[in-house]
């Protein structure tokens, strides 16, 4: 069955750099949900898009931003990177419906470094 | 404050023996629990959730029960095997306006040795 995609799935960026992470959810998933998960750490929760709206915001900050497009892919925008960023993120997806909003499908993860 | 407290932090279990995890929440609103495990590396795989409208739900080798009015909730995994040695998450969510995002608790780091 088909995954939840990502890429790249490593990138390495300086201080100060911008980064573009993306997210390819499962053929006919209409929610992507970004997570970050620092090492050792659970994954928190940074935003939400649903059908191409922003659905939910959690511990995002200002200095990054994403969409959703008209195919359902999403892109993760960070800006003035910082060492703290070094980090996995991941993007899940799930369909709306009775039942199935509550079930994410996780990718493989995009691993940042920040130098 | 941790919304979802999971323990134990790590776990050693003998193959073939019981591994039992924990987590507690607070916020009542919750109405739906996932366990997620996740291997070094790799994305979170959901391996089985519950509604707080049933008190046990089984999956072959992975049980989860609730107890709603204790809002705490436990993963068993009968007859472990090695390679069920990863971290494993839970999570709660609740319905909300499009977006049904994941609280996870700190994570459980189990390992099940020969």
């Amino acid at each position: 069955a088909a995954g939840v995609i990502q890429s790249p799935r490593h990138l390495i960026k300086e201080k100060r750099e911008t980064a573009t992470l993306k997210c390819y959810p499962i053929p006919r998933h209409d929610t992507v949900y970004w997570y970050q998960q620092g090492p050792g750490q659970d994954p928190q929760f940074l935003i939400s898009f649903y059908e191409k709206m922003q659905s939910d915001k959690g511990s995002i900050p200002d200095r990054f931003s994403a969409q959703q497009f008209s195919d359902y892919h999403s892109e993760l925008n960070m800006s003035s990177l910082e060492l703290g960023d070094s980090a996995l993120y991941f993007c899940a997806s799930s369909l709306a419906g009775r039942k199935s909003s509550y079930e994410q499908y996780f990718g493989p993860g995009t691993r940042l470094t920040v130098t | 404050q941790q919304q979802v407290k999971q323990s134990p932090q790590s776990l050693i279990v003998q193959k073939g023996g019981i591994s039992i995890i924990n987590c507690a929440y607070e916020n009542t609103a919750f109405d739906y629990f996932p366990w997620y495990q996740q291997f070094p590396g790799k994305g979170p795989a959901l391996l089985i959730a519950i509604r707080p409208d049933v008190s046990e739900k089984k999956e072959g080798r992975f049980t989860i029960s609730f107890n709603k009015s204790a809002k705490q909730f436990s993963l068993h995994i009968m007859d472990s095997q090695p390679g069920d040695s990863a971290t494993y998450f839970c999570a709660a969510s609740k319905s909300g306006a499009g977006s049904y995002q994941l609280t996870f608790g700190k994570g459980t780091k189990l390992s099940v040795i020969p």
